[in-house]
């Protein structure tokens, strides 16, 4: 991948338990969004966060952004079955037209 | 609410065939991207327009060419396929291209180059 690591590459946890996916990158940033992807489907977006942001949360969802380190995490509470998937962290860089820059994607899998 | 289509959604073609992928943004999007991912891989990006003119480049090959049209759908057109070509080719749109706002994506379409 052109932009960094996402970590752990597979985590499997048992519903209900909190799953947490970091993502690092490389230079800097204008926002940093998170993606869902279900095997071979489609890219669903879930959160955006800005470079100037710190944290953001949706539903069960929280996401942290620290520039210093040029790293992200998203946390995912009480898991369910069905937020087995990919998660995958994209960039848009601060300079450039919008294209985003994948990290290489968790998998993620909920045992019910 | 509205989503990106993408047309078809299955596609495949022998080597050295040619593909046509079509994408239809979101309402009142002007930016389509387009991005590749192969088998067990992170989309990469391909190519992006802004209000029908060319405004990023990635790794697209020069046997693909794309663009956008005056109603804002896009087209991606691949020539001389090759094996490696069989990927999931998704389609974004965004409103404005700075960078700053959510792309959405459509679901897809998955090319088989046989």
């Amino acid at each position: 991948s052109q932009q960094g690591e996402e970590d752990p590459q597979a985590l499997s946890i048992q519903e209900g338990e909190n799953a947490t996916m970091n993502c690092s990158y490389k230079t800097s940033i204008n926002n940093l969004q998170w993606y869902r992807q279900n095997s071979g489907r489609g890219l669903v977006h879930l959160i955006l966060i800005r470079s100037n942001e710190r944290e953001k949360h949706s539903g069960r969802l929280r996401v942290t952004l620290d520039t210093s380190k040029k790293s992200s995490s998203l946390l995912i509470t009480a898991s369910r079955a069905a937020d087995t998937a990919s998660y995958f962290c994209a960039t848009a860089f601060s300079s450039n037209t919008g294209k985003l820059i994948f990290g290489q994607g968790t998998t993620l899998q909920v045992k019910p | 609410a509205a989503g990106v289509i993408q047309s078809p959604r299955h596609l495949i073609k022998e080597k050295r065939e040619t593909a046509t992928l079509k994408c239809y943004p979101i309402p009142r999007h002007d930016t389509v991207y387009w991005y590749q991912q192969g088998p067990g891989q992170d989309p990469q990006f391909l190519i992006s327009f802004y209000e029908k003119m060319q405004s990023d480049k990635g790794s697209i090959p020069d046997r693909f060419s794309a663009q956008q049209f005056s109603d804002y759908h896009s087209e991606l057109n691949m020539s001389s396929l090759e094996l490696g070509d069989s990927a999931l080719y998704f389609c974004a749109s965004s409103q404005g291209r700075l960078g700053r706002v959510e792309q959405f994506f459509g679901p897809g379409t998955r090319l088989t180059v046989l």
